[in-house]
């Protein structure tokens, strides 16, 4: 089983709105990623857990805050998202972060988020 | 900074046609390499992967080719059909000096399937 979870699918929200996207995976993954994809473009890295601690946060603005609170879960809270933050957003996770193989990641179906 | 790149953004095969997707790559340190595939709207999809003590790794209906001589990566998918339809990003390991880095994505290549 390879398989990434992500709720929601789509997600409207104004810029005062608090929101959360939530991300699941069970083939004890240790290493959860977040990324923002625009359209056309590649996946941009925002944040990396490893062994639920944070290793990489790509210098991403304080609107969006990651939380990893176990093994198996990852979350992306947002609150006050501008325009320009509207994107796919996709969860990925690796066995860890060691060697190769180990950082292949599989992604999840991704979050459009629209905000207005 | 390197980083992984692609020679063509677009490309379009008729239909039963054997497609190549080129990814050029700076590091000469990278020592892994992945192809993934993403459809509109859905997420990236692991396709094949290759280390770097290889030249040629085969899948099913796909090949993947590592010149290391010129850094280039390509992806070979043969008898093209309809659902090959996609962004295809390659993604390479870059061993880093310190600590543990993820994989580095590339730009990515469209592949247009004509019927």
């Amino acid at each position: 089983d390879t398989e990434v979870t992500q709720t929601p699918k789509h997600l409207v929200m104004g810029m005062t709105n608090k929101k959360s996207l939530k991300c699941e995976q069970h083939m004890g993954h240790r290493a959860m990623y977040w990324y923002k994809q625009k359209a056309k473009k590649p996946p941009e890295l925002m944040f990396v857990y490893s062994y639920e601690k944070l290793s990489i946060n790509e210098s991403v603005p304080s609107r969006f805050s990651p939380e990893c609170p176990n093994s198996s879960l990852l979350n992306l809270h947002l609150h006050a998202l501008q325009p320009e933050d509207s994107a796919l957003y996709l969860c990925a996770s690796s066995q860890d972060l060691q060697d190769r193989g180990r950082k292949t990641q599989y992604f999840g179906p991704g979050t459009r988020l629209l905000v207005l | 900074g390197e980083s992984v790149g692609l020679h063509l953004p677009t490309l379009s095969v008729q239909e039963g046609d054997n497609s190549i997707i080129n990814c050029a790559y700076s590091n000469s340190a990278s020592d892994y390499f992945i192809w993934y595939k993403q459809e509109s709207g859905k997420g990236p999809q692991f396709i094949i992967d290759i280390r770097s003590n290889m030249d040629k790794r085969q899948g099913q209906r796909v090949t993947v080719l590592l010149n290391k001589t010129v850094k280039h990566l390509s992806l070979q998918i043969a008898a093209t059909q309809p659902g090959d339809s996609a962004v295809y990003f390659c993604a390479e390991n870059i061993p880093p000096r310190s600590g543990n880095t993820p994989l580095v994505f590339g730009k990515g290549t469209r592949l247009s399937v004509i019927a």
